[in-house]
């Protein structure tokens, strides 16, 4: 089993900062198979990124993904109001279990 | 528009069983691997189970396997998660999620790009 661990556990910013949210597998991950979700209070996720850089439809290009192997980052370049929410990464694609990591919070400072 | 709605959940005592559905529209839902995620109260997201467009390939976590079996009857446009033994540590919010791109035969290649809005399963005595 892959296991993703996402770091910080909470990331503590300003509206106008910038936002990096780390994804480390424990063993390499396609970047195909590599993908990142927003969660609000009360709602189902939202698909930000696939393929480790790819965003999905209607996603602000704020958003970015990178990375590759054990290592892929989300960014947000400048954080909006209705960014503080809880992302995860999640990798697909090779035998199952499908992993989530665990998440980061990104909540107002 | 695509549409997920969840059915189902419930609370019941563990040893219990319970069956969830999920009822989908606006896609061709026979071409479309589907999964099921959860998420305890408070908690992160965990992967429990998928299965092929076609219904012919299933996957499990080994947290649930052989308790749970996912199913899907394409000419309803529905999926089921039937959840037996059930355990307080299966207490959750149950979402379905459809994949992002056709498969009829796997899963797990795509991403998830519509969930419904999830159903409670909380088992306790």
């Amino acid at each position: 089993e892959i296991v993703l661990t996402q770091s910080p556990g909470t990331l503590s910013l300003s509206p106008g900062e910038r936002a990096t949210l780390s994804c480390r597998a424990s063993q390499s991950v396609s970047s195909s198979y590599l993908a990142w979700y927003q969660q609000k209070p009360g709602q189902a996720p939202r698909l930000l990124i696939n393929g480790a850089s790819s965003r999905a439809t209607g996603i602000p290009d704020r958003f970015s993904g990178s990375g590759s192997g054990t290592d892929f980052t989300l960014t947000i370049s400048r954080l909006e109001p209705e960014d503080f929410a809880v992302y995860y990464c999640q990798q697909h694609g090779s035998s199952p279990p499908w992993t989530f990591g665990q998440g980061t919070k990104v909540e107002i400072k | 528009e695509v549409q997920l709605l969840e059915s189902g959940g419930g609370l019941v005592q563990p040893g219990g069983s319970l069956r969830l559905s999920c009822a989908a529209s606006g896609f061709t839902f026979n071409t479309y691997a589907m999964t099921w995620v959860r998420q305890a109260p408070g908690k992160g997201l965990e992967w429990v189970s998928a299965i092929s467009g076609s219904g012919g390939s299933t996957y499990y976590a080994d947290s649930v396997k052989g308790r749970f079996t996912i199913s899907r009857d394409n000419s309803k446009n529905t999926l089921y998660l039937q959840m037996n033994s059930l355990r307080a540590e299966d207490t959750a919010t149950y979402y379905c999620a459809k994949e992002a791109r056709p498969d009829k035969y796997g899963s797990g290649s795509y991403p998830y790009d519509y969930w419904g809005q999830g159903t409670l399963v909380t088992v306790s005595s």
